[in-house]
């Protein structure tokens, strides 16, 4: 069992649609969470990361963290044609140490 | 802003060949992190230098090497290359914060092995 799961979609939407991205992870030891976007032969780039439990926003992107039951998720609200890329949850694994990522998931969003 | 320099971009080699991609990390970052992402897959941790020291280690295979010199560039050289070595091979590099250390990508290594 991978240490981070997430749905590899694919998953098309609407423009100006909610979207929802979720994983889940086995270790409750985990205290960082990442979310990073991939557009197609492109090096991963950081959306967001949250420090424990909570949620955390940056403008149409909220990033929640339920560590109770290991599951963190990504909200796009009014998602733009430009939002269309690959999705990779990622968990560090210590401070200051490797990633570990879910399998990413491939969203478009149709005009 | 600078980011992430990796070279060379693509890289075709044959069968039992060897490779060496260099990563130069974004300046005043001392730690370098290697990672593997193959077709469909999600980027595999590799390996990790921090202050020219090997910091972590992941699945890369004995056939792999790297290592991080004095100005803070890596080198991951691979030896008796396969097919299944074809991937996409990234670079991060990060400073610490206190908090965690953001890893910024390069734009990768795309290595094909014929």
């Amino acid at each position: 069992q991978k240490e981070v799961e997430q749905d590899p979609g694919p998953l098309s939407v609407p423009e100006g649609a909610i979207v929802s991205l979720n994983c889940t992870y086995s270790n409750s030891a985990f205290q960082y969470f990442m979310w990073y976007r991939q557009y197609s032969r492109k090096g991963p780039e950081l959306l967001m990361y949250t420090y424990s439990s909570g949620n955390k926003e940056d403008g149409r992107f909220t990033a929640q963290v339920d560590k109770s039951s290991k599951y963190i998720s990504l909200f796009i609200r009014d998602s733009q044609p430009s939002d269309s890329a690959t999705y990779l949850c990622a968990i560090e694994y210590n401070q200051g140490g490797k990633l570990i990522f879910g399998q990413g998931t491939e969203l478009s969003v149709k005009p | 802003a600078a980011g992430v320099i990796q070279s060379p971009r693509h890289l075709i080699k044959e069968k039992r060949e060897t490779a060496t991609l260099k990563c130069y990390p974004i300046p005043r970052h001392d730690t370098v992190y290697w990672y593997q992402q193959g077709p469909g897959q999600d980027p595999q941790f590799l390996i990790s230098f921090y202050e020219k020291m090997q910091s972590d280690k992941g699945s890369i295979p004995d056939r792999f090497s790297a290592q991080q010199f004095s100005d803070y560039h890596s080198e991951l050289n691979m030896s008796s290359l396969e097919l299944g070595d074809s991937a996409l091979y990234f670079c991060a590099s990060s400073m610490p914060t206190g908090g965690t250390d953001t890893q910024y990508f390069g734009p990768g290594t795309r290595l094909t092995v014929l």
